[in-house]
């Protein structure tokens, strides 16, 4: 039982340099998050799905796509990479219904130059 | 916009000593609020989840919860060096907002041996 694993754990992008971040969990979690954690600030939410096929925005955003074809899978992409961005990405699952706090993935530290 | 407050410290406690961390919250319909502990360049750890008003123990924690005064907190008695690290508190929104987490900036905390 992995978890949630997130591919790469660091990477450097020049300005406007497109990449996909990968999340993957193996715990048959319906609900998926991404988070952005600039230093000093709290958790931002980017986008979140409910299910395979359902996604929303969370609090940030703009510059991001998702997709969720799959329960197991929900990639990041970053489309025209910004200095803005640079930051570090959790992505996150949990349970659907009840109270369960969120299972979080390593992170993968991102910087753009 | 939902916020969630915290003292962003450092909070400096000695061995042995209580530290207190502490939270507040602006939406009145919030049910659930976690505590994580994140060490740095880690991602967050879940340590505590509290939804009735008063107290839940758990070790050497204990979560405070009081909806009227829309406050959370966290004790930890005998705090050790390894304690040392930044508390997030998280409060879960409503159904009718996704039941997605809100997270504090973070508490940091450092025990001094």
């Amino acid at each position: 039982n992995a978890g949630v694993t997130q591919t790469p754990k660091f990477r450097i992008l020049k300005i406007g340099q497109s990449m996909t971040l990968q999340c993957t969990q193996d715990m048959n979690h319906n609900y998926m998050y991404w988070y952005r954690q600039d230093p000093g600030m709290g958790l931002k939410l980017i986008y979140y799905s409910v299910g395979a096929g359902i996604t929303d925005k969370g609090e940030v955003p703009n510059g991001y796509n998702v997709s969720r074809s799959t329960t197991e899978d929900f990639p990041l992409r970053l489309e025209l990479a910004a200095p803005s961005q640079t930051s570090v990405y959790f992505c996150a699952s949990r349970k659907t219904g009840g109270t369960y706090g969120y299972t979080f993935g390593s992170g993968t530290r991102l910087t753009v130059v | 916009q939902k916020e969630v407050e915290q003292n962003s410290g450092p909070l400096s406690v000695p061995e042995g000593a209580i530290a207190s961390l502490n939270c507040t919250y602006s939406d009145r319909g919030s049910q659930s609020f976690f505590w994580y502990r994140q060490y740095s360049g880690k991602s967050p750890e879940l340590i505590m989840f509290i939804y009735s008003n008063g107290d839940k123990e758990d070790g050497r924690f204990t979560a405070q919860l009081n909806k009227a005064s829309q406050y959370v907190s966290l004790l930890i008695r005998d705090s050790q060096p390894s304690d040392s690290a930044t508390y997030l508190c998280a409060v879960q929104l409503p159904m009718e907002y996704g039941n997605k987490l809100v997270f504090g900036a973070g508490t940091i905390l450092r025990v001094k041996s």
